[in-house]
């Protein structure tokens, strides 16, 4: 069966420093792979996706992600997080075959320390 | 840009009420979403419309149900709220499937 996993609840960091939020998947096929975020109080933003190409993707905000197909990974980076960047991330995974299918993972909280 | 509406940011009800959440899009995109949103539980599809008048279940269809009578508008019906639908109901919409959905800013939905 499908599934997302974000491994880490919670991440704390302090502003300035770098950030990786982790994503593993489990599908068969390649799948179509996604990075939500979610500040308080507000709707999902889609910062960036992977369809196929390039496995390094760039996205808003400064954001990018790397599908490495060996490892089932599609983690989250940023270079220097910035106190606006606190919110809720959700990595998410689609897939087309028999139908249309579509998860998200429970999410990662990031905090971000002054 | 795309903007996906839901009429209300709070709403209280009681136990046993038939509930209406309402979700609007303006970019004619075919299908539209219903998630809820729990702690420690993500995002879980409710139903999802590829066109009108057109329905499809998702991982937790029961106790609600979906109307979509015109394209821009997408309405999860709670038939007989209980306190466990107390949450974060989310609508989205998009062009393509699942891809590139994009999210309305949600209902928060308290069952008493």
């Amino acid at each position: 069966a499908q599934s997302v996993t974000q491994p880490d609840i919670h991440i704390t960091v302090s502003e300035g420093a770098s950030l990786e939020l982790r994503c593993n998947y489990s599908y068969g096929a390649t799948p179509y792979l996604f990075w939500y975020v979610q500040s308080p109080g507000q709707g999902l933003q889609l910062l960036l996706k992977y369809f196929s190409g390039d496995t390094l993707v760039q996205g808003i905000k400064g954001f990018e992600a790397e599908f490495k197909r060996s490892q089932s990974s599609f983690n989250l980076r940023k270079p220097s997080v910035h106190w606006s960047d606190a919110a809720e991330y959700f990595c998410a995974v689609g897939a087309t075959g028999q139908g249309f299918s579509f998860i998200f993972g429970k999410g990662t909280r990031l905090l971000v320390k002054p | 840009d795309v903007k996906v509406t839901q009429s209300s940011r709070y709403l209280v009800k009681r136990t046993g009420e038939k509930v209406f959440l309402e979700c609007v899009q303006d970019m004619d995109h075919e299908n539209m979403f219903w998630y809820r949103q729990d702690p420690g539980l993500g995002l879980r599809l409710i139903y999802f419309s590829y066109d009108v008048k057109m329905k499809e279940k998702g991982d937790i269809p029961e106790g609600y149900s979906v109307s979509r009578e015109k394209k821009e508008r997408f309405s999860l019906i709670l038939e007989s709220a209980s306190t466990n639908q107390t949450s974060m109901y989310l609508c989205a919409s998009s062009r393509l499937g699942f891809l590139s959905q994009h999210f309305g800013d949600g209902t928060r939905l308290s069952i008493l």
